[in-house]
């Protein structure tokens, strides 16, 4: 079955840096674009990053471009999340899922994993 | 940008109630709409894609319609289990994806 298991979240302090990982298995990862979305402490959910399932191509939330960096190393079916220049207001639990196309035209995140916190504080 | 507004953004209901959450585009977005359920502590749970295509494995309980603007999520006879916070997400601008900001259903 479809598994994604992030971990690597943690408190770290204004300016700092973090990097998540996400391990995936029971799926071709080599195939599959994925992304991370980030929910905010009783806030709603906004996505974040993307890469393609080769890893040549990726895109970025506005307010991460720049500090943010999205990749991925096929030969250990895992997603990474480097997070440089933290700020308050990356404080989230971080979701990476599947991008998975659907019906031939609809690519929905059709798998989550359970998240891991990222808190940003002094 | 396109945004979507949902609404309510709060809805207070019971057990065996039908209800409808709205999920509207600020332009026309064809069918590309998904709707996720999130339960607290837990990761988003992927019910309908293409406004109206139940994922499997989905309680037939739930439907989709709509297209353009304007979406709508339904439940048609609530179950204990359907307690949760639901999301419209766009589509179609894969892989930029925008989020509604959520209705949370309560009893």
């Amino acid at each position: 079955q479809v598994q994604l298991v992030e971990s690597g979240g943690g408190v770290v302090q204004p300016g700092g840096s973090l990097r998540l990982t996400c391990a995936a298995s029971g799926f071709t990862f080599s195939t599959y674009g994925m992304h991370w979305v980030r929910q905010a402490p009783g806030k709603g959910l906004e996505w974040v990053a993307w890469i393609q399932y080769d890893g040549n191509n990726k895109d970025y939330l506005d307010s991460v471009k720049g500090r943010f960096t999205i990749s991925r190393d096929t030969s250990k079916n895992t997603l990474y999340l480097q997070m440089n220049s933290l700020r308050a207001e990356d404080t989230a639990v971080y979701y990476c899922a599947r991008g998975a196309r659907y019906s031939g035209d609809y690519i929905v995140l059709d798998y989550w994993g359970q998240g891991t916190l990222v808190t940003v504080s002094s | 940008d396109i945004q979507l507004t949902q609404s309510p953004s709060f809805l207070s209901a019971s057990v065996g109630d039908r209800v409808t959450i709205t999920c509207r585009a600020s332009q026309a977005i064809s069918s590309y709409l998904a709707w996720y359920q999130q339960k607290p502590g837990k990761a988003p749970k992927l019910l309908i894609y293409g406004a109206s295509t139940l994922q499997s494995g989905v309680p037939s309980r739930f439907s989709g319609s709509g297209s353009g603007t304007e979406f709508t999520l339904t439940i048609s006879s609530l179950q204990p289990e359907d307690f949760a916070t639901y999301y419209c997400q766009h589509l179609n601008n894969y892989p930029l994806y925008t989020f509604g900001q959520g209705t949370k259903l309560e009893i």
